[in-house]
């Protein structure tokens, strides 16, 4: 299976800042990666496919990059509705598999 | 636009089989892969697997010889089998559609083992 590590596991920032997530992979994934945004209680939302495709729909602060085995998930003036935990997801093979998440909070 | 919704009892005892249905709105079950996935309290998400509306399956190895994903014959719903659980297999559990990304997904239903 390919391990996904994310870093940091939380983080605190106040609105306006600029605010990257890391994603490492245990093997190469070329750009089958995706991150998805997850509040309790709502429908988990894809944001990013193929590492940098902007999901239609999605805000344009948010942004991804990388490919291989490290990859980064950015948003770029963090708001208040951005408050979520964020989950990377290598879907370069079966199983696929998530990061641990990245819980985002305001300070 | 789609939209999908998990359904079934969210108190399943241990030893005895987990039961959900993903009910599919707004869209067709066909031309689409579907897959359920699992949040256990406190720990990252888990893919369980998924179905192409022709019915070929693939599953994670981890949960291969407990979990059976199926379609009904009205197309309309997605159905997931956990057997034999454990207070392990305690967590929301999620449907979704893609094929590698998950591009829509339910509002994710909890499920708790427990006697």
């Amino acid at each position: 299976d390919i391990q996904m590590t994310q870093s940091p596991s939380s983080l605190s920032a106040s609105v306006g800042d600029r605010v990257t997530i890391t994603c490492r992979a245990s093997q190469d994934m070329s750009t089958y990666l995706a991150w998805y945004q997850l509040k309790p209680g709502k429908v988990p939302k894809l944001l990013i496919l193929a590492a940098s495709t902007l999901k239609s729909g999605v805000p344009s602060r948010f942004s991804g990059s990388g490919s291989g085995t490290e990859f980064t998930l950015t948003i770029s003036s963090l708001q208040p509705e951005d408050v979520a935990t964020y989950y990377c997801q290598n879907y370069n093979r079966v199983p696929w598999t998530f990061g641990q998440g990245t819980k985002v909070e305001i300070k | 636009q789609v939209q999908l919704q998990e359904s079934g009892p969210g108190l399943v005892k241990p030893s005895e089989t987990l039961s959900l249905t993903c009910t599919v709105s707004g869209g067709s079950i066909n031309s689409h892969y579907w897959s359920w996935i699992r949040h256990p309290p406190g720990k990252g998400l888990e893919w369980i697997g998924y179905i192409y509306y022709r019915g070929t399956t693939n599953y994670n190895p981890s949960l291969q010889s407990r979990v059976t994903i199926s379609l009904d014959r009205s197309k309309t719903h997605v159905s997931l089998r956990l057997s034999s659980v454990t207070a392990a297999d305690t967590a929301v559990y999620y449907c979704a559609r893609g094929y590698g990304e998950l591009e829509s997904w339910g509002q994710g239903t909890l499920v708790v083992v427990s006697s």
